[in-house]
């Protein structure tokens, strides 16, 4: 059964458009969300992180938005870059709890055209 | 640097042989991960460890052993008993507790011959 999903394999942006990547969570226990970003054969990287606690954090072009009470989070590109383009993960964590990992979601796969 | 290495980068197996992959981290981590990639699968967690001489099984450990005998060190040995081994496999690290912001390895693609 799958605890974090993301229901969109794939995504096709033009370049300076906004992306928009969406994550469902079933475990009402997970506390803290995490995206990551993941180009071919090679290890994913951190993006950005949001607590339960916010319903919005932002770096730069990354804003992750969070309802709690839909469980969906969802990760902003504006705008969006050619360099993006890569599979973006979503994860899920209680923070709270020691001795627990990330789960993760399947991946979307994020095409960004010039 | 600080990092986490992960080798080989290609890793080969016959049938009915054990291969180890090795994860090695200089960030002085706690916590050390095995996920597994495969394609439209996203990661799934083989093993995590949260301390030396501990760990746990994660989603998918049949076919799979791990030790920690250093901070540094989580080698990741497929045994013959996992049948479907061809994956790609990542090994992260993290400060460990209930921070969970992991660090990645550029990942060992192991196939089958």
């Amino acid at each position: 059964d799958q605890q974090v999903k993301q229901n969109s394999p794939s995504l096709s942006v033009q370049e300076g458009r906004i992306s928009i990547l969406n994550c469902d969570y079933t475990n009402s226990m997970f506390d803290y969300f995490l995206w990551y970003k993941k180009y071919p054969a090679e290890g994913p990287t951190f993006l950005i992180s949001i607590s339960s606690i916010k319903d919005k954090n932002e770096d730069g072009r990354f804003t992750v938005f969070l309802n709690k009470s839909a469980k969906h989070l969802s990760l902003h590109i504006v705008p969006s870059q050619p360099g993006d383009s890569a599979v973006y993960f979503c994860a899920a964590t209680t923070a709270n709890q020691a001795g627990t990992a990330l789960i993760f979601g399947k991946g979307t796969t994020l095409s960004v055209s010039s | 640097d600080g990092g986490i290495t992960q080798s080989p980068k290609y890793l080969f197996r016959k049938e009915g042989q054990n291969v180890t992959l090795s994860c090695e981290q200089n960030l002085n981590h706690d916590a050390m991960y095995w996920y597994r990639q495969d394609p439209g699968q996203g990661l799934r967690l083989i093993y995590y460890s949260q301390i030396v001489n501990d760990f746990q099984k994660g989603d998918i450990a049949e076919g799979y052993s791990v030790s920690r005998e250093k901070k540094e060190s989580f080698p990741l040995t497929v045994t013959s008993a996992q049948k479907n081994p061809t994956a790609f496999y990542l090994c992260a690290s993290s400060i460990g507790g209930s921070y969970e912001k992991l660090f990645f390895g550029s990942g060992t693609q192991l196939s089958v011959l």
